[in-house]
């Protein structure tokens, strides 16, 4: 039982790529989330899922994009990466009524 | 929505004294209210959480209590240790199942 996995780790991109950050979970819980976090600051939501098909925007969206096609995935896409889009990001799982179970991250810097 | 606030933001602690965080919140249909503690460079790891019809909980040496009444709930720490230094973020269920975070504390274990 993984609970979240998150691949690539790191990453290093170039200003105007594309990437895509994949996120995993083994849980079966429908909501789904996807936080960056700053250097010394808090978690800003960027994208959400309730569950297979459905997704929403958070307080930060702009430059990315998700899709949920599965229970299991929820893949965050960045177009035209920016430097301000250096960041560490977080996917989260959670059953309801019961806390985030956060993956491991991705450390991405954009130069 | 929710508004979850955080004080203090750093607390530094002489080791084996006790520190207490507080958050205070908003919406008084919130129900479940979880803490967060994360490493330096780690995840966010849940620690702790508490429901709306408890007013304490206690886990070894982490406990939290819940004033419904003044809408605020804090984290006890006693007989603290180096490896309890980290950031320690609160947080508050909204509506919808989603948490509402606080913006997280710095705890400094000075040995």
């Amino acid at each position: 039982n993984a609970g979240v996995t998150q691949t690539p780790k790191f990453r290093i991109l170039k200003i105007g790529q594309s990437m895509t950050l994949q996120c995993t979970q083994d849980m079966n819980h429908n909501y789904m989330y996807w936080y960056r976090q700053d250097p010394g600051m808090g978690l800003k939501l960027i994208y959400y899922s309730v569950g297979a098909g459905i997704t929403d925007k958070g307080e930060v969206p702009n430059g990315y994009n998700v899709s949920r096609s599965t229970t299991e995935d929820f893949p965050l896409r960045l177009e035209l990466a920016a430097p301000s889009q250096t960041s560490v990001y977080f996917c989260a799982a959670q059953g309801w009524g019961y806390g985030y179970t956060f993956g491991s991250g991705t450390r991405l810097t954009v130069v | 929505g929710e508004n979850v606030e955080q004080h203090p933001s750093t607390l530094s602690v002489q080791e084996g004294d006790s520190a207490v965080i507080k958050c205070t919140y908003s919406d008084s249909a919130s129900n479940y209210f979880p803490w967060y503690k994360q490493e330096l460079g780690k995840r966010p790891q849940l620690i702790i959480d508490i429901r709306s019809n408890v007013g304490e909980k206690k886990d070894q040496r982490i406990a939290v209590t819940l004033n419904k009444t003044a809408k605020h709930f804090s984290l006890h720490i006693t007989e603290t240790q180096p490896e309890d230094s980290a950031v320690y973020f609160c947080a508050a269920s909204e509506g919808n199942n989603r948490l509402a975070f606080g913006k997280g504390n710095q705890v400094v274990v000075i040995p």
